[in-house]
């Protein structure tokens, strides 16, 4: 079946650290692949989005990579700030629609 | 620019009563989506509009959940009769259009459900 697994344990990341966040998926072929952000009480907000022919891409303190291979994609986040605390989901694209994951809830800690 | 808007964005209601949700997308945005959000999981769809056409909603509980989206820019989705299980937080999202290509999704701040 197809799935999609993010770590469903918080992490927890000390301030000033790079904080990395994994979305694994299974019976795929993503065409890209896309990053939010949700707050508590809030709709999630787009980050990223990156395509299955980059490795690569970067936004100000943000970095997402892309393997095809192994089917995976991690997120970065550099220079991490306790405003940086909340939850991130991943989501691909299959069929004309997104399928998300559960998302990883990041804390970070002054 | 307005984001998307929704209401209400807190509901209680008792299992059995009818409820529904209001959704303004972003303007100018054709894609219209209604989702659904449990705890802990991230959004499932329920119904996808492009413009006023529902172009997939086979996720959508047709037995209670209905929706319609007039003149291809408000919806409301509408659940008749309502059950314990649909406690839920319901989202609603836009985007530019168009079933190729990325289509990043703008989501409004959710109507909670509780159904007592």
């Amino acid at each position: 079946s197809q799935k999609i697994e993010q770590n469903s344990e918080a992490l927890n990341i000390q301030e000033g650290k790079t904080a990395t966040l994994t979305c694994n998926y299974t019976n795929y072929s993503p065409a890209y692949l896309q990053w939010y952000r949700q707050d508590p009480g809030r709709g999630p907000v787009f980050l990223l989005l990156i395509r299955e022919n980059e490795k690569e891409k970067r936004k100000e303190r943000l970095k997402v990579t892309f393997d095809t291979t192994l089917k995976q994609s991690l997120f970065h986040i550099t220079a991490s700030q306790p405003a940086d605390s909340a939850t991130y989901l991943c989501a691909l694209r299959s069929n004309y629609q997104l399928i998300w994951g559960a998302g990883t809830k990041l804390i970070i800690k002054p | 620019e307005a984001g998307v808007v929704q209401s209400p964005r807190y509901k209680i209601i008792e299992k059995k009563q009818p409820v529904a949700f209001w959704c303004n997308p972003i303007s100018g945005h054709n894609t219209l989506y209604w989702y659904l959000q449990n705890l802990g999981q991230g959004p499932e769809l329920l119904i996808r509009y492009e413009n006023e056409e529902a172009v997939d909603d086979s996720q959508l509980p047709k037995d209670r959940f209905s929706a319609e989206r007039l003149k291809g820019v408000d919806s409301t989705l509408k659940i008749q009769p309502a059950e314990l299980g649909d406690s839920a937080v319901y989202l609603c999202a836009s985007s530019a259009g168009g079933t190729s290509g990325p289509d990043e999704q703008y989501f409004g701040p959710g109507t909670r459900l509780t159904v007592t």
